[in-house]
């Protein structure tokens, strides 16, 4: 079956590390995205990336960085710059354009917490 | 930054009511409007999208566009405890950018 594979599940960081979340699908989807979700909230963008080796930055970008080096990953990194990552991260990806464009499919999630 | 909002809830509703959810956009050359569901602690899942002025139906959800008013609503009809869950709106705004979502309602259905 198609879908998007997110790991790890849960994910502990220390202050000062940075961490790689890992996004796969085999969707066959051009376009790949990174949100984050805090409780209570809704999802903000973090970086977007509508071909390979092309990537945007979305509305909480700072202390976060991505690669599209291949069509079906685009891993996130948490740098330690991101003052507050505990947070719930959803990749996701759509076709851009014809039936079903911008139609998010999500993956599973990785929750990150730092001690 | 182009807003999307939505009442927090909860939302309680009895068991068999229909349940009305609602949410507002600020940019007028909003084209897409989608709804998702998201159980606590999963990922959100796709209701239903339209894209046109007036109502789209799909089972017991129906959606429900006014561009003129910049309001989308979401109705389930014979609400089921298992439709509690958080419902996110989201709008693609103009120029095609990416999903921007609303907070979320939470429903509450009770048996």
């Amino acid at each position: 079956d198609g879908g998007i594979t997110q790991s790890p599940k849960y994910l502990f960081r220390k202050e000062g590390q940075n961490v790689t979340l890992s996004c796969e699908q085999n969707l066959n989807h051009d376009a790949m995205y990174w949100y984050r979700q805090d409780p209570g909230q809704g999802l903000r963008l973090i970086y977007y990336s509508q071909i390979v080796n092309d990537f945007q930055k979305g509305d909480i970008a700072e202390g976060y960085s991505v690669s599209r080096e291949k069509k079906e990953s685009f891993p996130l990194t948490v740098t330690s710059a991101q003052k507050n990552p505990t947070a719930f991260y959803l990749c996701a990806s759509s076709i851009p354009r014809g039936a079903g464009a911008n139609v998010l499919t999500f993956g599973a999630g990785s929750r990150l917490t730092v001690l | 930054q182009k807003e999307v909002e939505q009442n927090s809830g909860p939302l309680s509703v009895p068991e068999g009511a229909i349940a009305s959810l609602n949410c507002t956009y600020s940019d007028r050359g909003s084209q897409s409007f989608f709804w998702y569901r998201q159980y606590s602690g999963k990922s959100p899942e796709l209701i239903m999208f339209i894209y046109s002025n007036g109502d789209k139906e799909d089972g017991r959800f129906t959606a429900q566009l006014n561009k003129a008013s910049q309001y989308v609503s979401l109705l389930i009809r014979d609400s089921q405890p298992s439709d509690s869950a958080t419902y996110l709106c989201a709008v693609i705004n103009a120029g095609n950018t990416p999903l921007v979502f609303g907070k979320g309602t939470r429903l509450s259905v009770i048996a």
